[in-house]
């Protein structure tokens, strides 16, 4: 198994402002993921967080909005961009193993007000 | 490209009574399926998982889910709903490339327990 810290938990924000958010992991693992999960609905894989390459995104999700590092195997950022309401939304950390379960961190809580 | 539609997006049950929730799929190669829950303010927890082998997978909290690919389904059931089970539930598929990490999860369902 895995264990996902996420920072911060919550945090309420000013609309125009950024916010980065922490995803460490306690062992190594190759492919972490960045997903949101938008009030009432379900969870939208924003990005694979490439270690020691640029992110991969979907569809809908740009890297000016959504920048992501991922400095080594334990550890990967989102930013949030210039921020606004429609932002707000659970962020979640992911990292897996082809052969076992996706784990999930707690999530991260962003209000934009 | 794959998804997942899950019928349903509130259900409710009395406590005791069988819990049924539903999910299909749609996937252009053999999927990986997936049964996550989320309860208030938590992260999401592995309920159970298919990837190959036997269709009748358990998984935990007395919960299973039966693979169907005839009718590209993957319902979840419990015979006798508990009231700790109250919580959002979501189906996910994957491929086997990504296996059990890229995840397209469907868009939930609140299972709420009437005592």
């Amino acid at each position: 198994s895995a264990v996902i810290s996420q920072k911060p938990s919550r945090d309420i924000c000013q609309r125009g402002t950024s916010l980065t958010i922490q995803c460490q992991v306690d062992s190594q693992v190759t492919m972490m993921f960045w997903y949101r999960q938008q009030p009432g609905q379900s969870l939208t894989l924003i990005a694979t967080a490439n270690q020691g390459s640029e992110a991969t995104y979907e569809s809908g999700f740009v890297i000016d909005k959504f920048p992501i590092s991922r400095p080594n195997l334990t550890f990967s950022t989102l930013t949030v961009s210039n921020m606004s309401p429609e932002d707000s939304s659970i962020y979640l950390c992911s990292v897996g193993y082809k052969n076992t379960e996706a784990f999930f961190g707690q999530g991260t809580r962003l209000t934009v007000v | 490209a794959q998804s997942v539609t899950q019928l349903g997006s509130h259900v409710s049950v009395s406590e005791g009574a069988l819990v049924l929730l539903r999910c299909n799929y749609s996937s252009s190669v053999p999927p990986y399926l997936f049964w996550y829950v989320q309860y208030p303010n938590q992260g999401l927890q592995l309920l159970l998982k298919y990837t190959t082998g036997a269709t009748l997978v358990k998984g935990i909290n007395g919960f299973e889910a039966e693979f169907k690919k005839s009718e590209t389904s993957f319902h979840l059931t419990k015979p006798s709903a508990h009231m700790s089970d109250a919580a959002e539930y979501f189906c996910a598929v994957s491929d086997r490339y990504f296996g059990n990490e890229k995840l397209t999860f469907g868009t939930g369902t609140r299972l709420t327990i009437i005592p």
